[in-house]
C-alpha cells in the first residue's frame, strides 16, 4: 500500500525556472492538500483540493498553481522560481476534510 | 481566527521518564485537535486526534493527550519515553467545518540514554 507518493525526493531549481512537483495517492480519498515546511514555522497550507476538478487557495498560494484532474493526482506547479521558496513540500490526503491526514515523504527544493 | 502555540521549541527528556509536550489553541468554534510526529527526514504521521467525543485521547505508540477546554489546551504526554520516540512533534487545529489545519511551529523531543 503505496499512500501518497511524491517526486522527486530532491531538487534543485535556478531562480525563474519553473518546475511540477508530483503527488499521487492510491487511496481513493477525496481531499488533498500541499504544504511547505520551514525551520521552526510549522506547516503552511498553499492549495487544497476537495475533489477533482476543484481547487482552493491555502494561506500562502503567491507563486503557486495546482490542478487535479483526478481523483489521484495533485500536481504543484512553480512558476519563476524564486529563493524564497526554497522549502520541504509535503502533499497529503483525507478521506474527509475532518479525517487525520496521510502525508508524503516530502521534496526538498532549494532554488538558486 | 484560530491559531495553535507549542509552548517548547525543545524538550529533553531520559529513557524511561515522562514526557509532556505542551500545546494551547485558540478558535472561535469547536475545534479538532491533533498532533503528528515527524521522524528525521521523513513524512508527518498522525499520532492522535480529538473531534469533541471524550477529553481524554489514546494514539499510537503509548501517547495520550487531554483535551481541556477551559485551559485551551491539548498537551501530549507518554508516561516512559523510548529511544525511538526522539523526533519532532506538531499540534495542530482544525475549526470546525474549515479546511484550513493550522500547525504549530513543532517541538524537539531529544531521549537520552
Amino acid at each position: 500500500n503505496a499512500g501518497v507518493t511524491q517526486t522527486p525526493k530532491f531538487h534543485i531549481l535556478k531562480i525563474g525556472q519553473s518546475m511540477t512537483l508530483q503527488c499521487t495517492q492510491d487511496m481513493n480519498h477525496n481531499y488533498m492538500y500541499w504544504y511547505r515546511q520551514d525551520p521552526g514555522m510549522g506547516l503552511k497550507l498553499i492549495y487544497y483540493s476537495v475533489g477533482a476538478g476543484i481547487t482552493d487557495k491555502g494561506e500562502v498560494p503567491n507563486g503557486y498553481n495546482v490542478s487535479r484532474s483526478t481523483t489521484e493526482d495533485f500536481p504543484l506547479r512553480l512558476e519563476l522560481a524564486a529563493p524564497s521558496q526554497t522549502s520541504v513540500y509535503f502533499c497529503a490526503s483525507s478521506r474527509l476534510s475532518g479525517d487525520g491526514y496521510t502525508f508524503g515523504s516530502g521534496t526538498r527544493l532549494t532554488v538558486v | 481566527a484560530q491559531s495553535v502555540t507549542q509552548l517548547d521549541s525543545h524538550v529533553s527528556v531520559s529513557e524511561g521518564t515522562p514526557v509532556l509536550l505542551r500545546c494551547n489553541y485558540s478558535s472561535s468554534y469547536s475545534p479538532s485537535l491533533f498532533w503528528y510526529v515527524q521522524h528525521p527526514n521523513k513524512g508527518l504521521q498522525l499520532l492522535l486526534k480529538y473531534t469533541s467525543a471524550a477529553t481524554l485521547v489514546k494514539g499510537i505508540n503509548g501517547f495520550e493527550a487531554e483535551f481541556k477546554k477551559s485551559e485551551t489546551s491539548f498537551h501530549l504526554t507518554k508516561p516512559s519515553a523510548h529511544m525511538s520516540d526522539a523526533a519532532e512533534y506538531f499540534c495542530v487545529v482544525r475549526p470546525y467545518n474549515n479546511n484550513d489545519m493550522r500547525f504549530g511551529a513543532g517541538t524537539r523531543l531529544t531521549v537520552k540514554p
